[in-house]
């Protein structure tokens, strides 16, 4: 079973700022595999990203996905305040990483 | 539009049991990989078990092996957790969940709340 890692487990930024968020795998995967959900309080996750890199459908093209091998980030370019939210990285539909919480500084 | 309604929560001692049921529509069920997600009060989401189009593939997490036990009725397009020798650590809200294009998921029910106590 591949264990996902995030990091950070929290990060504090600012509207307009950009995010980097990571997921570690302990081993290697195909980027095909590779998905990026967000999750509001109250609320059930949203995929935003599959295939490490394509978005999903609606999703605003602030948000992109790279990485390939163990490495995969989702980087948000310039944050809205809608945008501070939980994210999870998930690996073929299964195993999910921890969660980075993504809050106003 | 794909919908997902689950059923059958609620609080059991440790050792129960409980059957979780979703019922599906909007989709052609029967084609689908199914799954069902856990996510314990505060904490974050666990990929519990997944299930095949026809029920012939069948993974789970590493936890619940042996006491959990994924099904599907694609005549009543629905899917099943049953679950036994249930423990403190197995509550969650506990979502049913449909894939979409490379193993993503895509729709998510909106859970049912186990409480093991």
């Amino acid at each position: 079973e591949i264990v996902l890692t995030q990091s950070p487990g929290t990060l504090s930024l600012s509207p307009g700022e950009r995010a980097a968020l990571s997921c570690r795998a302990s081993q290697t995967f195909s980027s095909s595999q590779l998905a990026w959900y967000q999750q509001k309080p109250g609320q059930t996750p949203r995929l935003l990203i599959y295939g490490a890199s394509t978005r999903a459908t609606g999703i605003p093209d602030r948000f992109s996905g790279s990485g390939s091998g163990t490495d995969f980030t989702l980087t948000i370019s310039r944050l809205e305040p809608e945008d501070f939210a939980v994210y999870y990285c998930q690996h073929h539909g299964s195993s999910f990483g921890q969660g980075t919480k993504l809050e106003i500084k | 539009e794909v919908q997902l309604v689950e059923s059958g929560g609620g609080l059991v001692q440790p050792g129960g049991s409980l059957r979780l049921s979703c019922a599906a529509s909007g989709f052609t069920f029967s084609t689908y990989w199914m799954a069902w997600v856990r996510q314990a009060p505060g904490k974050g989401l666990e990929w519990v078990a997944n299930m095949n189009g026809d029920g012939s593939e069948i993974h789970y997490v590493g936890s619940v092996k042996g006491r959990f036990t994924i099904s599907r009725d694609n005549a009543k397009t629905s899917l099943y957790l049953q679950m036994s020798n249930l423990r403190a650590d197995d509550t969650a809200v506990y979502y049913c969940a449909t894939y979409g294009v490379m193993a993503a998921i895509t729709d998510w029910g909106q859970g049912t709340l186990v409480t093991v106590s």
